[in-house]
């Protein structure tokens, strides 16, 4: 069964340096996403893609975030100047239709700001 | 707003016995309706969703929800929980029309005892 690939499984970075996660979403997916998870709270959606743009975000998704797909196969997230309250797990995940139709969410990577 | 509850934080059900889980959403239309499972350290793993059409959804690993539109509820069900089903549930809506962000509720723990 496709799967979407996050790596590293679990990074530690210091505060104020940029981190990079990296996804491989489903190859024939269209649209990509990345979701947080703050330890002991809910999943939080931070923000969808889809033909090269950023289709919708949340309020978390602000200045210090970014995202690319720099090779038609990977899916980032680029977070600028890491704070230790973005210490989360993060998932991404990725669907073939615009409304969550088989929507399939990677393992995580945990990022962990010292 | 949309929102997700989930009202029980913790559920201990013993091996055998059956299992519901609540979930109530609150949205001005029938939003998509999904399910998912976490085990420790892993992934968002889909459970069971429903769209239109028959309120009882069969899912996999013997899982069933009843979508319930006078309650606007979605609550999960198993007959007979195994031990493996020990896990955090997450309920999540997503909108029907523009608009790709699952929504999550703050999930349910569930401990099986033997």
């Amino acid at each position: 069964e496709p799967e979407v690939t996050q790596t590293p499984s679990h990074q530690v970075t210091q505060m104020g340096q940029e981190v990079i996660l990296r996804c491989v979403p489903i190859s024939n997916h269209l649209y990509f996403y990345w979701y947080r998870q703050i330890l002991g709270q809910k999943v939080e959606f931070l923000v969808s893609f889809y033909n090269n743009e950023i289709s919708e975000k949340s309020e978390i998704f602000d200045d210090q975030f970014s995202v690319e797909r720099p090779d038609g196969s990977n899916f980032t997230l680029k977070i600028r100047s890491t704070k230790l309250e973005d210490s989360a797990m993060y998932f991404c995940a990725s669907s073939l239709t615009l409304t969550g139709h088989g929507y399939t969410f990677g393992s995580g990577t945990r990022l962990t700001v010292v | 707003a949309q929102s997700v509850t989930q009202p029980d934080i913790h559920i201990t059900v013993s091996e055998g016995a059956s299992l519901e889980l609540r979930c109530n959403y609150s949205y001005g239309a029938t939003p998509y309706l999904f399910w998912y499972v976490q085990s420790p350290g892993q992934g968002l793993q889909l459970l069971l969703k429903y769209f239109s059409g028959d309120t009882l959804v069969q899912g996999i690993k013997g899982f069933e929800a009843e979508f319930k539109r006078s309650q606007s509820s979605f609550n999960l069900r198993k007959p007979s929980v195994h031990w493996s089903d020990a896990a955090e549930y997450f309920c999540a809506v997503a909108p029907n029309q523009a608009g790709t962000a699952l929504i999550f509720g703050k999930g349910t723990t569930l401990s099986v005892s033997s």
